[in-house]
């Protein structure tokens, strides 16, 4: 039962362009939602991060939109530079009891110059 | 940095023999996750611990046990290896508070012969 879902294993972009990531879920009970992403051979940094009570969060160049009637995400980068090639997750989670944290399988996101 | 350490951080070991993993945190965080990073499947959660002796199960739990007996160890063993469990094990720490992210240690690469 995958509760995070990202459908798209990878995505290429040609840098100075836009870059849109998405991510779906399935647990209506899901309030707290994060980006990270990962280099090789590291483990995954914090990206930017939303609250069900918002529909958008920004942070320089990155934005993570909201639709909670849609049980949908997305992560958008601009403009997209050679650094932000790495594979990228989102995760989601319960702010109630035993905060279970649940990622998605991740997009590999490489930006060609 | 979050001050998350694993140890070992590379092992190879025989099919049958147990495995132990350790995470050692100096942030006094509550939460504490394992999860297996494999191709295709991205991060899936194994256990979590929310407390001392305080641990539930996550979505891939079988063949895996863990302990908490203190705040900063949170200990994963595998008690009879087998191949399947070739996998990069990451360690993850999260505070109380709803809107916090989790971070992750570097990851321990575990080779099942």
């Amino acid at each position: 039962d995958q509760q995070v879902k990202q459908n798209s294993p990878s995505l290429s972009v040609q840098e100075g362009r836009i870059s849109i990531l998405n991510c779906d879920y399935t647990n209506s009970m899901f309030d707290y939602f994060l980006w990270y992403k990962k280099y090789p051979a590291e483990g995954p940094t914090f990206l930017i991060s939303i609250s069900s009570i918002k529909d958008k969060n920004e942070d320089g160049r990155f934005t993570v939109f909201l639709n909670k009637s849609a049980k949908h995400l997305s992560l958008h980068i601009v403009p997209s530079q050679p650094g932000d090639s790495a594979v990228y997750f989102c995760a989601a989670s319960e702010g109630r009891g035993a905060q279970k944290l649940v990622f998605g399988q991740g997009t590999r996101l490489t930006i060609n110059p | 940095d979050a001050g998350i350490t694993q140890s070992p951080r590379h092992k190879v070991t025989e099919t049958g023999t147990p495995v132990t993993l350790r995470c050692h945190q100096t942030e006094n965080h509550r939460y504490m996750y394992w999860y297996r990073q494999d191709p295709g499947h991205g991060l899936r959660l194994i256990h979590y611990s929310y407390g001392v002796k305080d641990t539930d199960k996550g979505e891939v739990s079988d063949g895996y046990s863990v302990s908490r007996s203190k705040t900063e160890d949170f200990l994963l063993t595998l008690e009879s290896a087998t191949s399947s469990q070739t996998s990069v094990y990451f360690c993850a720490i999260r505070g109380t508070a709803v809107a916090t992210e989790a971070f992750f240690g570097q990851g321990t690469r575990l080779t099942v012969v």
